[in-house]
């Protein structure tokens, strides 16, 4: 089976920029969670979506949103790119009524 | 405030040595437990997990984990380290029972490093 897949791999942007990142979940799981990782750190949580409404929200700016789609594949963006938003961006998908996140590969993103 | 402690940025060990990393967590009540590893430029994979009952997990790779209330502490433990096992190790817990809020709380990890 197909674990966790997302788009692009990599990214390079410029400050003030807009980006979209990609989650497709694991086939079955409808719970989508996002997470930052800085360089040297560990993952911060974001988002999380489950049935296409947000669940979850970590202390991120309003200029991160994301949103879920019928078949529970997912969407970062972040507005009005930052230095700071350089990071390592990854999803997790589960089933809601399981405690076990699987993550993907993740996003590396390089903001200009 | 919820937190996850990983006390050893850096951990430097032989092949063949014996591994335990640390991790200590500040919760009101015991949370959902786990430990990811993560190799450079990839995402996070599973090693093993505690919700409840038998304090000592077991998980892939050879790798086990002791929950211990008393001291607030998830520490995972291999017997002998091999080369392939240099990469980063995250702890990470999440409060609340299944079907709530999935916000898990990470470390900021444990790198680790094996020498020949």
């Amino acid at each position: 089976d197909a674990g966790v897949t997302q788009s692009p791999t990599h990214l390079i942007k410029t400050r003030g920029q807009h980006v979209t990142l990609r989650c497709s979940p694991i086939s079955g799981h409808k719970s989508v969670s996002w997470y930052q990782q800085v360089l040297g750190q560990g993952p911060q949580f974001i988002f999380q979506y489950y049935e296409k409404e947000e669940r979850g929200r970590g202390n991120f700016p309003d200029r991160f949103s994301a949103r879920q789609f019928p078949n529970y594949s997912s969407e970062l963006n972040v507005n009005a790119l930052l230095l700071g938003d350089s990071a390592l961006y990854l999803c997790a998908s589960s089933l809601l009524d399981r405690n076990e996140q699987f993550f993907g590969p993740g996003t590396r993103l390089t903001v200009l | 405030a919820q937190s996850v402690t990983q006390p050893d940025i850096h951990i430097t060990v032989s092949e063949g040595a014996s591994l335990e990393l640390r991790c200590n967590y500040s919760y009101g009540a015991t949370p959902y437990l786990f430990w990811y590893v993560q190799s450079p430029g990839q995402g996070l994979q599973l090693l093993l997990k505690y919700f409840s009952g038998d304090t000592l997990v077991q998980g892939i790779k050879g790798f086990e984990a002791e929950f211990k209330r008393s001291q607030s502490s998830f520490n995972l433990r291999k017997p002998s380290v091999h080369w392939s096992d240099a990469a980063e190790y995250f702890c990470a817990a999440l409060p609340g029972a299944p079907g709530g809020y999935q916000k898990v709380t990470f470390g900021t990890g444990t790198k680790l490093q094996v020498i020949p």
